[in-house]
């Protein structure tokens, strides 16, 4: 079992749409999480850190379920410039090495 | 916010040779930074933590005579791939913290031919 699944999609969205996304970790001991974008042929950029109670940063909100090892992140109202992999990352116990999720596609589409 | 930056960003080398790729921390020093491989539509695998004065620190099945990594100074890290093969060709990025997030550097696209 990988230590951090996504579904790889790729989600195909109209302009306008909300979209979620869901990642589940394996290692229960792991202390913090993240979601980072990544577009084609570039570096990965943090989108968002993923706290237990759950945060928002303008369209995007992101969700973490310690006991069922699930994090989620929703984008609301979607624009071109959406369109990217998504990537969750996890931190291991340690806090000195992050795992990466294989990503999610997303493209929006006009 | 940090910026790490890393050179060069493309490279095409004949099967055999070695290469060298750079990673600085522009603007914070970084007595750790992380070595990444991404091969197409995979997830960023660990390759190494290279720790500034002391030998880096190799994930399981990576060749740590294959792929050399100095971090001679606070600000500096480099990945030699020696004897580059075809297999070889993928996606590697450079990593280091800063605070508790991870910037990375542009990465390097090698292909060996």
């Amino acid at each position: 079992r990988k230590e951090v699944e996504q579904d790889p999609g790729p989600f195909n969205v109209p302009e306008g749409a909300t979209v979620a996304f869901n990642c589940t970790y394996s290692n229960s001991a792991s202390q913090s999480f993240f979601w980072y974008r990544q577009d084609c042929r570039k570096e990965p950029k943090l989108l968002m850190s993923v706290y237990s109670s759950g945060n928002e940063d303008g369209r995007f909100t992101a969700q973490l379920n310690r006991a069922s090892q699930y994090i989620s992140l929703l984008i609301r109202d979607s624009k071109l410039s959406d369109s990217a992999t998504y990537l969750c990352v996890v931190n291991n116990e340690y806090g000195n090495k992050l795992v990466f999720g294989a990503g999610t596609i997303l493209r929006v589409k006009s | 916010g940090a910026v790490v930056s890393q050179h060069p960003s493309r490279v095409i080398c004949k099967s055999g040779t070695s290469v060298k790729i750079e990673c600085r921390s522009l603007d914070f020093q970084a007595t750790t930074m992380f070595w990444y491989r991404q091969f197409p539509k995979q997830s960023l695998m660990l390759m190494a933590t290279s720790n500034e004065g002391s030998k880096a620190t190799y994930e399981q099945g990576v060749e740590k005579d294959k792929f050399l990594i100095n971090h001679a100074s606070l600000t500096l890290s480099t990945l030699t791939v020696t004897s580059a093969h075809p297999e070889d060709s993928s996606f590697y990025i450079c990593s280091a913290r800063w605070g508790t997030e991870a910037f990375f550097g542009q990465g390097t696209r090698l292909t060996v031919v």
